[in-house]
Protein backbone atom coordinates (compact mmCIF):
# COMPACT_ATOMS: atom_id res chain seq x y z
CA UNK A 1 0.00 0.00 0.00
CA UNK A 2 1.57 3.17 -1.16
CA UNK A 3 1.79 5.64 1.99
CA UNK A 4 1.64 10.07 2.38
CA UNK A 5 3.31 10.68 5.72
CA UNK A 6 2.20 14.34 7.36
CA UNK A 7 3.04 15.39 10.75
CA UNK A 8 -0.41 15.42 12.66
CA UNK A 9 0.23 18.47 14.03
CA UNK A 10 -1.19 20.76 15.50
CA UNK A 11 1.21 23.57 14.37
CA UNK A 12 0.40 26.57 16.11
CA UNK A 13 2.20 29.84 14.31
CA UNK A 14 1.19 33.42 14.91
CA UNK A 15 -0.92 35.73 12.40
CA UNK A 16 2.13 37.15 10.36
CA UNK A 17 4.51 34.07 10.46
CA UNK A 18 5.58 31.76 7.72
CA UNK A 19 3.71 28.09 8.38
CA UNK A 20 5.78 25.14 7.19
CA UNK A 21 3.70 21.68 6.43
CA UNK A 22 5.73 18.83 5.20
CA UNK A 23 4.78 15.44 3.49
CA UNK A 24 6.68 12.44 2.42
CA UNK A 25 5.56 9.76 -0.33
CA UNK A 26 6.57 5.93 -0.93
CA UNK A 27 5.54 5.71 -4.71
CA UNK A 28 8.53 6.94 -6.70
CA UNK A 29 6.76 6.64 -9.74
CA UNK A 30 4.37 9.29 -8.96
CA UNK A 31 4.09 12.11 -10.92
CA UNK A 32 1.47 15.07 -9.71
CA UNK A 33 1.15 16.51 -6.06
CA UNK A 34 -1.67 18.13 -4.09
CA UNK A 35 -1.89 20.70 -1.09
CA UNK A 36 -5.89 20.21 0.23
CA UNK A 37 -7.02 22.42 2.50
CA UNK A 38 -10.38 21.44 4.82
CA UNK A 39 -11.83 23.56 7.43
CA UNK A 40 -14.00 21.57 10.06
CA UNK A 41 -16.79 20.15 8.71
CA UNK A 42 -16.44 20.87 5.04
CA UNK A 43 -14.95 19.02 2.30
CA UNK A 44 -11.08 19.20 0.94
CA UNK A 45 -10.54 22.06 -1.11
CA UNK A 46 -7.37 22.31 -3.99
CA UNK A 47 -4.92 25.17 -3.08
CA UNK A 48 -1.79 23.98 -4.99
CA UNK A 49 -0.52 21.46 -7.27
CA UNK A 50 2.63 20.65 -8.53
CA UNK A 51 4.35 18.29 -11.37
CA UNK A 52 7.76 19.35 -11.61
CA UNK A 53 11.10 19.26 -9.14
CA UNK A 54 11.07 23.23 -7.73
CA UNK A 55 8.90 25.61 -5.86
CA UNK A 56 5.99 26.97 -7.31
CA UNK A 57 4.01 30.22 -5.98
CA UNK A 58 0.68 31.46 -5.92
CA UNK A 59 0.13 34.65 -3.81
CA UNK A 60 0.99 33.45 -0.34
CA UNK A 61 1.46 29.94 -0.80
CA UNK A 62 4.61 28.11 -2.51
CA UNK A 63 4.50 24.36 -2.80
CA UNK A 64 8.09 22.65 -3.19
CA UNK A 65 8.66 19.10 -4.64
CA UNK A 66 11.79 16.76 -4.55
CA UNK A 67 10.82 13.94 -6.12
CA UNK A 68 15.06 12.21 -5.81
CA UNK A 69 13.70 12.81 -1.23
CA UNK A 70 10.22 12.10 -2.26
CA UNK A 71 9.16 15.05 -0.05
CA UNK A 72 6.39 18.05 -0.88
CA UNK A 73 6.14 20.92 1.62
CA UNK A 74 3.49 23.82 1.95
CA UNK A 75 4.32 27.03 2.68
CA UNK A 76 1.91 30.32 3.77
CA UNK A 77 3.48 33.50 3.79
CA UNK A 78 1.92 36.18 6.40
CA UNK A 79 -0.36 33.37 7.87
CA UNK A 80 -3.74 34.65 8.68
CA UNK A 81 -6.49 33.41 11.10
CA UNK A 82 -8.17 32.21 8.27
CA UNK A 83 -6.13 29.60 7.42
CA UNK A 84 -6.25 28.20 10.43
CA UNK A 85 -7.58 24.23 8.83
CA UNK A 86 -6.46 21.02 8.23
CA UNK A 87 -4.13 20.99 5.38
CA UNK A 88 -3.73 17.43 3.12
CA UNK A 89 -0.85 16.44 1.24
CA UNK A 90 -2.31 14.30 -1.76
CA UNK A 91 -0.35 12.25 -4.06
CA UNK A 92 -1.33 10.32 -7.00
CA UNK A 93 -0.21 6.56 -7.78
CA UNK A 94 2.34 6.15 -10.54
CA UNK A 95 -0.59 5.13 -12.99
CA UNK A 96 -2.41 8.52 -12.17
CA UNK A 97 -5.60 6.54 -11.34
CA UNK A 98 -6.07 7.05 -7.28
CA UNK A 99 -4.98 9.98 -5.83
CA UNK A 100 -3.66 8.75 -1.85
CA UNK A 101 -4.18 11.48 0.87
CA UNK A 102 -2.06 12.13 4.47
CA UNK A 103 -3.73 12.33 7.36
CA UNK A 104 -3.14 15.97 7.47
CA UNK A 105 -1.51 18.68 9.63
CA UNK A 106 -3.91 20.96 11.73
CA UNK A 107 -2.89 24.35 11.22
CA UNK A 108 -3.70 27.37 14.53
CA UNK A 109 -2.57 30.76 13.35
CA UNK A 110 -3.28 32.58 16.72
CA UNK A 111 -3.96 36.51 16.09
CA UNK B 1 -20.65 25.28 -13.79
CA UNK B 2 -22.36 23.44 -11.03
CA UNK B 3 -20.01 21.61 -8.78
CA UNK B 4 -19.98 18.12 -7.56
CA UNK B 5 -23.42 17.10 -5.96
CA UNK B 6 -24.04 14.19 -3.38
CA UNK B 7 -26.77 12.97 -2.11
CA UNK B 8 -28.09 12.29 0.56
CA UNK B 9 -26.19 14.84 3.04
CA UNK B 10 -27.02 12.59 5.94
CA UNK B 11 -28.08 9.29 6.92
CA UNK B 12 -28.45 7.00 9.55
CA UNK B 13 -28.98 3.18 9.50
CA UNK B 14 -28.81 0.45 11.89
CA UNK B 15 -26.24 -2.95 11.57
CA UNK B 16 -26.52 -5.33 9.02
CA UNK B 17 -28.68 -2.63 6.78
CA UNK B 18 -27.51 -1.73 3.53
CA UNK B 19 -26.92 1.89 2.28
CA UNK B 20 -26.59 3.50 -1.51
CA UNK B 21 -25.15 6.93 -1.64
CA UNK B 22 -24.96 8.94 -5.10
CA UNK B 23 -23.18 11.34 -6.77
CA UNK B 24 -23.18 14.04 -9.76
CA UNK B 25 -19.90 14.64 -11.22
CA UNK B 26 -18.74 18.22 -12.35
CA UNK B 27 -20.54 18.31 -16.19
CA UNK B 28 -17.75 17.14 -18.63
CA UNK B 29 -15.88 15.29 -15.90
CA UNK B 30 -15.95 11.69 -17.02
CA UNK B 31 -14.00 10.20 -13.54
CA UNK B 32 -15.38 10.15 -10.20
CA UNK B 33 -13.11 8.85 -7.04
CA UNK B 34 -15.09 7.84 -3.45
CA UNK B 35 -13.29 8.31 -0.35
CA UNK B 36 -14.14 7.41 3.60
CA UNK B 37 -12.61 9.73 5.93
CA UNK B 38 -12.98 8.80 9.65
CA UNK B 39 -11.03 11.01 12.49
CA UNK B 40 -8.66 8.03 13.21
CA UNK B 41 -7.82 7.09 9.55
CA UNK B 42 -8.40 10.26 7.34
CA UNK B 43 -9.10 9.95 3.96
CA UNK B 44 -9.04 6.58 2.23
CA UNK B 45 -9.28 5.70 -0.67
CA UNK B 46 -12.39 3.33 -1.81
CA UNK B 47 -12.32 3.19 -5.58
CA UNK B 48 -12.27 5.50 -9.09
CA UNK B 49 -14.80 4.86 -11.85
CA UNK B 50 -14.50 6.03 -15.25
CA UNK B 51 -15.83 5.91 -18.04
CA UNK B 52 -18.37 3.07 -16.59
CA UNK B 53 -15.51 1.12 -15.91
CA UNK B 54 -13.84 0.74 -12.26
CA UNK B 55 -10.38 1.84 -12.86
CA UNK B 56 -8.54 1.28 -9.37
CA UNK B 57 -9.83 -0.26 -5.55
CA UNK B 58 -8.24 0.70 -2.47
CA UNK B 59 -8.05 -1.55 0.56
CA UNK B 60 -11.90 -2.16 1.59
CA UNK B 61 -14.09 -4.99 2.25
CA UNK B 62 -16.38 -6.41 -0.59
CA UNK B 63 -19.59 -4.92 1.41
CA UNK B 64 -18.17 -1.64 -0.81
CA UNK B 65 -19.05 -1.50 -3.81
CA UNK B 66 -19.52 1.31 -6.57
CA UNK B 67 -20.78 1.67 -10.47
CA UNK B 68 -20.89 4.71 -12.97
CA UNK B 69 -23.58 5.65 -15.25
CA UNK B 70 -23.38 6.43 -18.85
CA UNK B 71 -23.93 10.19 -18.04
CA UNK B 72 -20.47 9.80 -15.13
CA UNK B 73 -23.27 9.99 -12.35
CA UNK B 74 -22.04 7.35 -9.76
CA UNK B 75 -23.36 5.08 -6.81
CA UNK B 76 -21.48 3.95 -4.20
CA UNK B 77 -23.41 0.75 -2.06
CA UNK B 78 -22.80 -0.93 1.00
CA UNK B 79 -24.22 -3.36 2.66
CA UNK B 80 -24.66 -5.14 6.12
CA UNK B 81 -23.56 -1.85 7.67
CA UNK B 82 -20.87 -2.24 10.51
CA UNK B 83 -20.31 0.26 13.40
CA UNK B 84 -16.97 1.20 11.69
CA UNK B 85 -18.76 2.22 8.42
CA UNK B 86 -19.74 5.62 10.27
CA UNK B 87 -18.02 8.13 8.45
CA UNK B 88 -18.02 11.07 5.71
CA UNK B 89 -17.82 9.53 2.21
CA UNK B 90 -16.84 12.01 -0.22
CA UNK B 91 -17.36 11.43 -3.75
CA UNK B 92 -14.78 13.88 -6.32
CA UNK B 93 -14.56 13.98 -9.93
CA UNK B 94 -11.86 15.39 -12.23
CA UNK B 95 -11.64 15.42 -16.03
CA UNK B 96 -10.80 12.77 -18.00
CA UNK B 97 -7.10 13.21 -17.64
CA UNK B 98 -5.24 10.78 -15.50
CA UNK B 99 -2.88 12.35 -12.88
CA UNK B 100 -5.29 15.54 -12.43
CA UNK B 101 -6.31 17.47 -9.23
CA UNK B 102 -9.73 16.03 -7.94
CA UNK B 103 -12.96 18.64 -6.99
CA UNK B 104 -14.35 17.26 -3.86
CA UNK B 105 -18.64 17.52 -3.48
CA UNK B 106 -20.20 18.49 0.41
CA UNK B 107 -19.96 14.56 1.23
CA UNK B 108 -22.57 12.13 3.19
CA UNK B 109 -22.19 11.52 6.14
CA UNK B 110 -23.24 8.08 7.66
CA UNK B 111 -24.34 7.02 10.88
CA UNK B 112 -24.63 3.83 11.85
CA UNK B 113 -25.98 2.74 15.19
Amino acid sequence: QKEVEQNSGPLSVPEGAIASLNCTYSDRGSQSFFWYRQYSGKSPELIMSIYSNGDKEDGRFTAQLNKASQYVSLLIRDSQPSDSATYLCAVNNQAGTALIFGKGTTLSVSS
Amino acid sequence: KAGVTQTPRYLIKTRGQQVTLSCSPISGHRSVSWYQQTPGQGLQFLFEYFSETQRNKGNFPGRFSGRQFSNSRSEMNVSTLELGDSALYLCASRSQSTNEKLFFGSGTQLSVL
